[in-house]
C-alpha cells in the first residue's frame, strides 16, 4: 500500500516571494507522482505528473516539481507566486504495475498568498 | 467541451435514509473514478469502472455502498441507510481510456450532508 504525507496543512505567502509546498510518499513499488490543484468553488485539476524520465517537471503556469526517490519526495515549487496560485493542493500518487490508475492522495495544502 | 458533471451539487439528507449521486463522465472517457472527500479521512478511492468491464471496488467502505454505470457511460453512486459519517465531497473522475498514466479529470463533486 502507498501513503502520502503533506506536512503544511497552510501556507501563507506573499505575491511574488517564492514558495515550496512538500510532499513525501512512501511505498514498496514504483509510483507515479501527481500534483493536482483545486481552486476556490472549482474541482480538482492536474497541475503536473511525473511518469517517468527527466526527474523535473514542469506545469503551463510556472510550477515545478522534482521527483527525489532516495528521499521519496516530489516537492512542488514556484519562484515567483501570484494571488492568483491561492488554492488547495494535492499530492497524489499512483502504483505502475496495477490495471488503472488508482490515485492515493495526501491531505492536501492550502496556499493562501496575499499582497 | 464539456467536462464532467454531477448532481446533485447538494444533498442534505437524514440519518437512515438512502441516496443516489450521479456523476455523466466527459463524452468518449471510458474510465471512470469515484473517490470521497471528507475532513477526517482526505481524498479516497471508493470504486473504478472501465467500459463494461466489472468494477474495483476494493475502496468501497462498506456494503452501505454501491456504484453502477450504465452503457458504459453514466455512473450512480448509491448509498444506502446513510450515517452521519458519510458526510463528504463525491467526487468522480473520468479518463480517456484504461492505463495509468492517463490524466483523471474531476467533476466539481456532489457535498452530501448527513443530519
Amino acid at each position: 500500500a502507498q501513503s502520502v504525507t503533506q506536512l503544511d496543512s497552510q501556507v501563507p505567502v506573499f505575491e511574488e516571494a517564492p514558495v515550496e509546498l512538500r510532499c513525501n510518499y512512501s511505498s514498496s513499488v514504483s509510483v507515479y507522482l501527481f500534483w493536482y490543484v483545486q481552486y476556490p468553488n472549482q474541482g480538482l485539476q492536474l497541475l503536473l505528473k511525473y511518469l517517468s524520465g527527466s526527474t523535473l517537471v514542469e506545469s503551463i503556469n510556472g510550477f515545478e516539481a522534482e521527483f527525489n526517490k532516495s528521499q521519496t519526495s516530489f516537492h512542488l515549487r514556484k519562484p515567483s507566486v501570484h494571488i492568483s496560485d491561492t488554492a488547495e493542493y494535492f499530492c497524489a500518487v499512483s502504483e505502475v504495475n496495477t490495471g488503472f490508475q488508482k490515485l492515493v492522495f495526501g491531505t492536501g495544502t492550502r496556499l493562501l498568498v496575499s499582497p | 467541451g464539456a467536462g464532467v458533471s454531477q448532481s446533485p451539487s447538494n444533498k442534505v439528507t437524514e440519518k437512515g435514509k438512502d441516496v443516489e449521486l450521479r456523476c455523466d463522465p466527459i463524452s468518449g472517457h471510458t474510465a471512470l473514478y469515484w473517490y470521497r472527500q471528507s475532513l477526517g479521512q482526505g481524498l479516497e478511492f471508493l470504486i473504478y469502472f472501465q467500459g463494461n468491464s466489472a468494477p474495483d471496488k476494493s475502496g468501497l467502505p462498506s456494503d452501505r455502498f454501491s456504484a453502477e454505470r450504465t452503457g458504459g457511460s453514466v455512473s450512480t453512486l448509491t448509498i444506502q441507510r446513510t450515517q452521519q459519517e458519510d458526510s463528504a465531497v463525491y467526487l468522480c473522475a473520468s479518463s480517456p481510456k484504461r492505463g495509468t498514466t492517463d490524466t483523471q479529470y474531476f467533476g466539481p463533486g456532489t457535498r452530501l450532508t448527513v443530519l
